[in-house]
């Protein structure tokens, strides 16, 4: 059984501190690893991805990976109560012939004012 | 360039009728999916499409079926709605397993 983990939180952090969201995954196989937020609501949206290992920086966000360790973490700088959502890893599997995203129920994290 | 869409935005269905949900996208790409988001749940595959021509189960099929119409159409059809149907029915797309984008959703209450 192919597993992606995540801590369901809630994650509390005040404003401006860094928020570290921690996600761990089964199929050594894995390639691409991707973070999505979703808003109370509202579908998920692609805020992320990594393909190798180390880290990736896109503004306030960073990506982090480690293969050897199974895990892949998403770390938000300065953290603003608009970040306050959900955050949902996903990592891509091979199934039946087919690639497909196994997703983590994901992390609530509250920022604080 | 809309991305993926979905229609209804919301319905509300008695138990034993049925529908369709209907879901495109613009993204020319070749696999599409359909999930389904309980409240403070995961999302759980129902059923995905990894190109046009070809569909196959994921986690939760029963009760649903699923048709591609072409490369950009992927609907869902409900025979018979049931209570445990209700449910957040999200469609998306991606190009192999790539990331995959999603539609606004579907609130379907099944009373």
């Amino acid at each position: 059984q192919k597993e992606v983990e995540q801590n369901s939180g809630p994650l509390s952090v005040p404003e401006g501190a860094i928020a570290s969201l921690n996600c761990t995954y089964s199929d050594r196989g894995s390639q691409s690893f991707f973070w999505y937020r979703q808003y109370s609501g509202k579908s998920p949206e692609l805020i992320m991805f990594i393909y190798s290992n180390g880290d990736k920086e896109d503004g306030r966000f960073t990506a982090q990976l480690n293969k050897a360790s199974q895990y892949v973490s998403l770390l938000i700088r300065d953290s603003q109560p608009s970040d306050s959502a959900t955050y949902l890893c996903a990592v891509n599997v091979y199934v039946d012939s087919n690639y497909q995203l196994i997703w983590g129920a994901g992390t609530k994290l509250i920022i604080k004012p | 360039n809309a991305g993926v869409t979905q229609t209804p935005k919301f319905q509300v269905l008695k138990t034993g009728q049925s529908m369709t949900l209907q879901c495109a996208q613009d993204m020319n790409h070749n696999s599409m999916y359909w999930y389904r988001q309980d409240p403070g749940m995961g999302l759980r595959l129902i059923y995905y499409s990894a190109s046009e021509g070809t569909t196959d189960k994921g986690e939760v099929p029963n009760g649903y079926n699923v048709s591609r119409l072409n490369k950009r159409e992927f609907s869902l059809r409900l025979e018979s709605a049931a209570p445990s149907q209700t449910s957040v029915y999200f469609c998306a797309s991606s190009e192999g397993g790539d990331a995959q984008y999603f539609g606004p959703g579907t609130r379907l209450t099944v009373t």
